[in-house]
């Protein structure tokens, strides 16, 4: 079984300032991450996603993760957020023969002026 | 189409009917999920469908859910004798195979008075 962490449920910071949403995971196989992003009122829209390779993944908006598999962790980052940035954003997990994706509770990034 | 159409947007219905959920995935996408997101709940794994084979039913919460998949296109998640717990917001997502990660639709409102 599959599961996701993530440690904050609100993350509130100001405009141009860095932000890291955190995320921990367990599985028994070899994962498949992900961090999708919701906007109010919209469906979850895929940010990013770490397969395999490279453990620095970047997406789209300025947003990067990093696998770390000793950590069992694939925090998101962007060095400096913007107002449209505001949305709640949730990691994801699937794995081996699960199809499945695994979400986290998410966390709500408020971004102030 | 260009993304995942879900049908309707929102729906209000009263505590004891049945309700019809419409979900038309991208084309050429063979996997097809179904996804509830409710207060509280997080994301909750319904059911899945991979192209002609058997779907994986193991999410849905009671047999008063069911869904079908018509010709491996278009999909309908049917609740009959609607609660009031199953008021939620009904998330369709597709991928043109597992473990790539899905586009979603904006999903359907259910409220159930």
């Amino acid at each position: 079984a599959q599961s996701v962490t993530q440690l904050d449920s609100q993350v509130p910071v100001f405009e141009e300032a860095p932000v890291e949403l955190r995320c921990n995971y367990s599985s028994s196989v070899s994962v498949y991450l992900f961090w999708y992003v919701q906007y109010p009122n919209q469906g979850l829209q895929l940010l990013l996603k770490y397969l395999s390779g490279s453990t620095l993944v970047k997406g789209i908006n300025g947003f990067e993760a990093e696998f770390n598999k000793s950590q069992t962790s694939f925090h998101l980052r962007k060095p400096s957020v913007h107002i449209s940035d505001t949305a709640e954003y949730f990691c994801a997990v699937s794995g081996g023969s699960n199809y499945k994706l695994t979400f986290g509770k998410g966390t709500l990034l408020t971004v102030n002026p | 189409g260009a993304g995942v159409s879900q049908s309707p947007s929102n729906k209000v219905t009263e505590k004891g009917k049945d309700v019809e959920l419409r979900c038309d995935p991208i084309s050429g996408h063979t996997a097809l999920y179904w996804y509830r997101q409710s207060l509280g709940q997080g994301l909750e794994f319904l059911i899945y469908f991979q192209g002609n084979s058997a779907p994986d039913k193991s999410g849905l919460p009671s047999d008063r859910f069911s869904a079908e998949r018509t010709g491996g296109s278009v999909s309908t998640l049917t609740i009959q004798r609607t609660q009031q717990e199953d008021s939620a917001v009904y998330l369709c997502a597709s991928s043109r195979d597992s473990n790539y990660g899905y586009t979603f639709g904006s999903g359907t409102r259910l409220t159930v008075v």
